[in-house]
This record gives structure tokens, sequence and C-alpha cells, in this order.
């Protein structure tokens, strides 16, 4: 059981806009912890792909956006492309455990 | 390039120790926070472990507590993580990494490559 809260998948076809949510609690993104991405394609170690909420990595496309609020936060990706198809999770800093902790992780699937 | 490398994987038995190694090369490691995140096989990320730059504030995930010790030599570059009593559930690939920030908000990058610990008898 993963400390915040994912998906475990979602889909869309090429061209369309998914996002994927990411839901914490008061001692993770509600305590106003940043909240990043990272995308892990199959075989290979997770890349960051959002930091601070709503950062990009140069070499990310705009097409890549964060945002936080309250106690979620949410992955948007919009013109979906083949090249998509990956495995997403979030990620953040919990006090109440004094440790980081990711998400579940979201499989997207582009149709 | 700011590269990490890991080693040390392998098959141990339950109740095993297994010492893993991480290279780190094109930044000034001693100025930056490390820790150890592992992916259990077909899992998703947990972070294990945590230490300070001078390798005086550790942390450790409550699951690997009083079994993991992470460690560190600056003048070496590198990176350490002694793992005893080994678990069946401490199968995974542990990656190497770096958290770019100062702060506990910071997030992780780059990644090693990882390196396999098997657990079974």
């Amino acid at each position: 059981q993963s400390v915040l809260t994912q998906p475990p998948s979602v889909s869309g076809a090429p061209g369309q806009r998914v996002t994927i949510s990411c839901t914490g609690s008061s001692s993770n993104i509600g305590a106003g912890y940043d909240v990043h991405w990272y995308r892990q394609l199959p075989g290979t170690a997770p890349k960051v792909l959002i930091y601070g909420n709503n950062n990009r990595p140069s070499g990310v496309p705009d097409r890549f956006s964060g945002s936080k609020s309250g106690t979620s936060a949410s992955l948007a990706i919009t013109g979906l492309q083949a090249e998509d198809e990956a495995d997403y999770y979030c990620q953040s800093y919990d006090s109440r455990l004094t440790g980081w902790v990711f998400g579940g992780g979201t499989r997207l699937t582009v149709l | 390039q700011v590269q990490l490398v890991e080693s040390g994987g392998g098959l141990v038995k339950p109740g095993g120790s297994l010492r893993l190694s991480c290279s780190a090369s094109g930044f000034t490691f001693s100025d930056y926070l490390m820790s150890w995140i592992r992916q259990a096989p077909g899992k998703g990320l947990e972070w294990v472990s945590y230490i300070s730059r001078s390798g005086s504030i550790i942390y450790y995930a409550d699951s690997v507590k009083g079994r993991f010790t992470i460690s560190r030599d600056n003048a070496k570059t590198s990176l350490y993580l002694q793992m005893n009593s080994l678990r069946a559930e401490d199968t995974a690939i542990y990656y190497c990494v770096r958290h770019p920030h100062v702060d506990f908000q910071s997030w992780f990058d780059p990644w090693g490559q990882g390196t396999l610990v098997t657990v079974s008898s």
C-alpha cells in the first residue's frame, strides 16, 4: 500500500489529453511538500519528468505539466504520442514517516 | 556527465548479507545528499535510506531499519548499502540516487542503472 495514491492505469488515443492524479495526506502533499513526477520505460531506471510541482527539466517537452492543490497533485499530458507509453510515479516527502514517499505508479497506454 | 553506477547485487539466501556499492562521477560527490531506492519485480518504487553530505544524518524506511546500513566515502566518491538479515521481500532492483536539492523537498536525479538483489533459498 503506497502512501501516495495513483490510478493503476490510464489510457488515451494519440493526440488526446490525459491526466494522472496523485493523492496524499496532511503529512506529505497537504503539508506543502513539493511533488515530483518520474517516467519509467520498460527495463530502465526512472527519470524525473516534473520537479517542484510544475517544473520541467531541460529536454522534457511542454506537453507535460504538473499541478498541486491541497493534498493532491496531477500530471497532465497533452498531444499524446505512442512514445509516452510508460509507467509514471509521483513522489513527495512525508514528515510523519521522516522519509520520501512514492505513488504506486500509473501505467499509461496509448490506444 | 553525471553518472551513478551500482554494483554488488546478486543471489543470496534468506538471512544472508550483501553489500551494494555506488560509484559516482561527473559531479562533486561530497556536495550532495544521497539515497537508495528499490523496486521489487513488477512493483512500484520504495525509498530505502538517506545519508547527508557528511554522513552525520541518516534515515531508513521502517521496512529495513535495524537490518540495513547506509554509508559513504566522499574521498572515493562512493555510496554503500550494507544489507543484513535479508528476507525474500528484499528482492528488488536497488537504485542509487542523488538529491539535486539540499532540502527534504528534493527530487531524485540522476538514478543509477540499478543492481538486482535476489533473496531466495
